[in-house]
């Protein structure tokens, strides 16, 4: 069975740095491309970027690019997503969903929890 | 990138009703790259169509998608209570993947 298993809420203060994860399993992690979505609470859905962990090949919307880094450990099965520096408007759902097909281009197949992060002085 | 609208944006429905939403695009979607998914308060999307028409595992065959081009939807042919909630669309044949902003079906 796939599953993808988010680490647990953060409450942080604006200028604070922050790594959020995302554990694959039941599938070969390493050959499927991984997605990160952002959901502002009663908001719709954003899609970030997405990382191959077979060789750390991330792609970023240009809405978030330099905003965020995405990265993953193939040898943990583990993809992350990780702020320098956190501004109030980055609080909101963030959702890592993997890919439906082993393709570039693909439908969110399988998705996580989510992580709520909470930014505020 | 690609805009995609979804209408309306609120649907008010009984159970046992005929459910169509509305998605369409700024520009072409290539090769129908089109998903559409579904969420309850408090959980994750989960997927029910992706290449426009093609119903995910495990999802009741009353979800339909159908579309070309720009112009796609997804109707669920009778609404069960479990069905009423927010649906997205989404596109993924160009970068970046864009989803609409949401369609929310709400019981009359």
């Amino acid at each position: 069975e796939v599953q993808l298993v988010q680490s647990g809420a953060e409450v942080k203060k604006p200028g604070e740095s922050l790594k959020i994860s995302c554990e694959g399993s039941g599938y070969p992690f390493a050959f499927y491309w991984i997605a990160w979505v952002r959901q502002i609470p009663g908001q719709g859905l954003e899609w970030m970027g997405i990382i191959y962990p077979g060789d750390s090949d991330a792609r970023y919307s240009p809405s978030f690019q330099g905003q965020v880094t995405i990265s993953a450990d193939k040898t943990i099965n583990t993809a992350y997503l990780q702020w320098s520096s956190l501004k109030a408007s980055d609080s909101a759902i963030y959702y890592c969903a993997r890919h439906g097909s082993g393709f570039t281009k693909s439908w969110l197949g399988y998705w996580g929890q989510g992580t709520l992060v909470s930014v505020s002085p | 990138e690609i805009v995609l609208t979804q209408s309306p944006g609120t649907l008010s429905l009984s159970p046992g009703e005929r459910a169509i939403f509305s998605c369409r695009a700024s520009q072409s979607v290539s090769s129908s790259n089109l998903a559409w998914y579904q969420q309850k308060p408090g959980q994750a999307p989960r997927l029910l169509i992706y290449a426009a028409s093609s119903r995910a595992t495990g999802i009741p065959d009353r979800f339909s998608g159908s579309g070309s081009g720009t112009d796609f939807a997804l109707t669920i042919s009778r609404l069960e209570p479990e069905d009423f909630a927010v649906y997205y669309c989404q596109q993924y044949g160009s970068s970046p993947g864009t989803f609409g902003q949401g369609t929310k079906v709400e019981v009359k």
